[in-house]
């Protein structure tokens, strides 16, 4: 059964920092990697996929991600951040061969503070 | 474009009480997904659909029961309400397998 970790519960950033959500996955065949994002009282919105194309992923608002099969890690990152990009964000994976069945990490709460 | 609409926004039953939760979407996608979020836990699948008369169950489907007698709508009805259902559940719909999840607004669930 597949899984996903994200390591981190509440992440705190200045306006202007770095960036890094992590997400690690267990899968027994090669997966689909999403990252969304939730603002509150609002449903879930794609920020970017991997699809097993490009291992360098980049999404909306900036942000990217990055493949490492030999780390199954598939952290989300942005270089600046910003007031706005603060929510709640969920890694989720999809086998391959699978009807769209996501399985999510619990979320990560981003604060970002002047 | 409404994407994927889902009503009511909000909901509170007794326990014990029936009620369907409504799912429509406009986008033509075979795949819809049911999902209950609760704090600490991300979302979790409870029944998902690849198409119409096509439904299976997901990690958590006990107390709850789906049909899809149409492309567009993926109703989930709850047959006897329980404390435990208190959460806020998400549609979802895709195109195909393993794309873009588009999903809906959410419907805040209380039972007491």
């Amino acid at each position: 059964a597949q899984s996903v970790t994200q390591l981190g519960s509440h992440v705190s950033v200045s306006e202007g920092a770095l960036v890094l959500l992590r997400c690690n996955y267990s899968s027994s065949v090669p997966p689909y990697l999403f990252w969304y994002v939730q603002y509150p009282n609002q449903g879930l919105q794609l920020l970017l996929k991997y699809t097993s194309a490009a291992t360098l992923v980049k999404g909306i608002n900036g942000f990217e991600a990055e493949f490492k099969k030999s780390e199954t890690s598939f952290h989300l990152t942005k270089p600046s951040a910003h007031m706005s990009d603060a929510a709640e964000y969920f890694c989720a994976v999809s086998e391959k061969g699978t009807a769209s069945k996501l399985t999510f990490g619990t979320g990560t709460r981003l604060q970002v503070t002047l | 474009n409404a994407g994927v609409t889902q009503t009511p926004k909000f909901q509170v039953l007794k326990t014990g009480q029936s009620m369907t939760l409504q799912c429509a979407q406009d986008m033509n996608h075979e795949y819809m997904s049911w999902y209950r979020q609760d704090p600490g836990m991300g979302l979790r699948l409870i029944h998902y659909s690849v198409g119409a008369g096509i439904t299976d169950q997901g990690e958590v489907p006990n107390g709850y029961n789906v049909s899809r007698s149409t492309t567009e709508d993926f109703p989930l009805r709850l047959l006897s309400a329980a404390p435990s259902q208190t959460s806020v559940y998400f549609c979802a719909s895709s195109r195909q397998m393993n794309t873009e999840a588009f999903f809906g607004q959410g419907t805040r669930l209380t039972v007491v």
